[in-house]
C-alpha cells in the first residue's frame, strides 16, 4: 500500500541551527501538507502546497519556515533558526484531492524534532 | 478561534464494553473527519462525514454528524484491545480551505 515516508524519524539540534525535514509523498498525489504536534497538544496545521507554491499557511508558519519541492518526489520543510518551542513531531501529509471534504489525507509517521 | 473539543479526554474500559466519544464545536464545519493515531505514527483516516445528520458505519464503529454540523460522535460496540489509540476529530472550516483543524483528542485504552 502506498505511504508517505518521512526522514529523519528523530533529529536533535541546538537552538539557532537550521533543520530540514524531508518527506516523500504518495507518488500520484498533488497536494502536500505539513502539520505539527507539540507533545501533549493538538495537531496543528502549518502549510499546504500545490503546484509548486504555498496555497495556505498558518500564523505559526512565519519567516523562519519554508517549504520546497526540489524534485519530483521530495517535499521538504526547512526551519532556518530553530527555537526551543519548535520542538515537536512534524507530520507530512499528501492528498490526491484538493477538497478535504471528500479527499483522503495520508499522513507520514512523523519526524520528531528536539531543540536543545 | 475555532475549536473542536473532544470528550472524554481519557477512557479506560474492559474488552467487550461499548463507548462513545464526542467532538463538539460552536462553529459549523463543512465536514468532519475521524482519525486514529497510534504511538509513534501519524493519524490514519477512519471516516469523513459530510451531510448534517449523516451516520456511517465501519464494522463496530458508528460515526454520526450532528444535524447542525457542529458536532460528531464515534460509538464503538464491543471494544477490543486493538481499538486502543488516540482518536482525533478534524475538519475544514469551509469549502474553500484545505486547512484542517484538529480536536483535542480522546485517548482510549481497552484492557483484555
Amino acid at each position: 500500500e502506498p505511504e508517505v515516508t518521512q526522514t529523519p524519524s528523530h533529529q536533535v539540534t541546538q537552538m539557532g541551527q537550521e533543520v530540514i525535514l524531508r518527506c516523500v509523498p504518495i507518488s500520484n498525489h498533488l497536494y502536500f501538507y505539513w502539520y505539527r504536534q507539540i507533545l501533549g497538544q493538538k495537531v496543528e496545521f502549518l502549510v499546504s502546497f500545490y503546484n509548486n507554491e504555498i496555497s495556505e499557511k498558518s500564523e505559526i508558519f512565519d519567516d523562519q519556515f519554508s517549504v520546497e519541492r526540489p524534485d519530483g518526489s521530495n517535499f521538504t520543510l526547512k526551519i532556518r533558526s530553530t527555537k526551543l518551542e519548535d520542538s515537536a513531531m512534524y507530520f507530512c501529509a499528501s492528498s490526491g484531492a484538493a477538497d478535504p471534504n471528500t479527499g483522503e489525507l495520508f499522513f507520514g509517521e512523523g519526524s520528531r524534532l528536539t531543540v536543545l | 478561534t475555532q475549536l473542536l473539543e473532544q470528550s472524554p479526554q481519557f477512557l479506560s474500559i474492559q474488552e467487550g464494553e461499548n463507548l462513545t466519544v464526542y467532538c463538539n464545536s460552536s462553529s459549523v464545519f463543512s465536514s468532519l473527519q475521524w482519525y486514529r493515531q497510534e504511538p509513534g505514527e501519524g493519524p490514519v483516516l477512519l471516516v469523513t462525514v459530510v451531510t448534517g445528520g449523516e451516520v456511517k458505519k465501519l464494522k463496530r464503529l458508528t460515526f454520526q454528524f450532528g444535524d447542525a454540523r457542529k458536532d460528531s460522535s464515534l460509538h464503538i460496540t464491543a471494544a477490543q484491545p486493538g481499538d486502543t489509540g488516540l482518536y482525533l476529530c478534524a475538519g475544514p472550516r469551509s469549502y474553500n480551505t484545505d486547512k484542517l483543524i484538529f480536536g483535542t483528542g480522546t485517548r482510549l485504552q481497552v484492557f483484555p
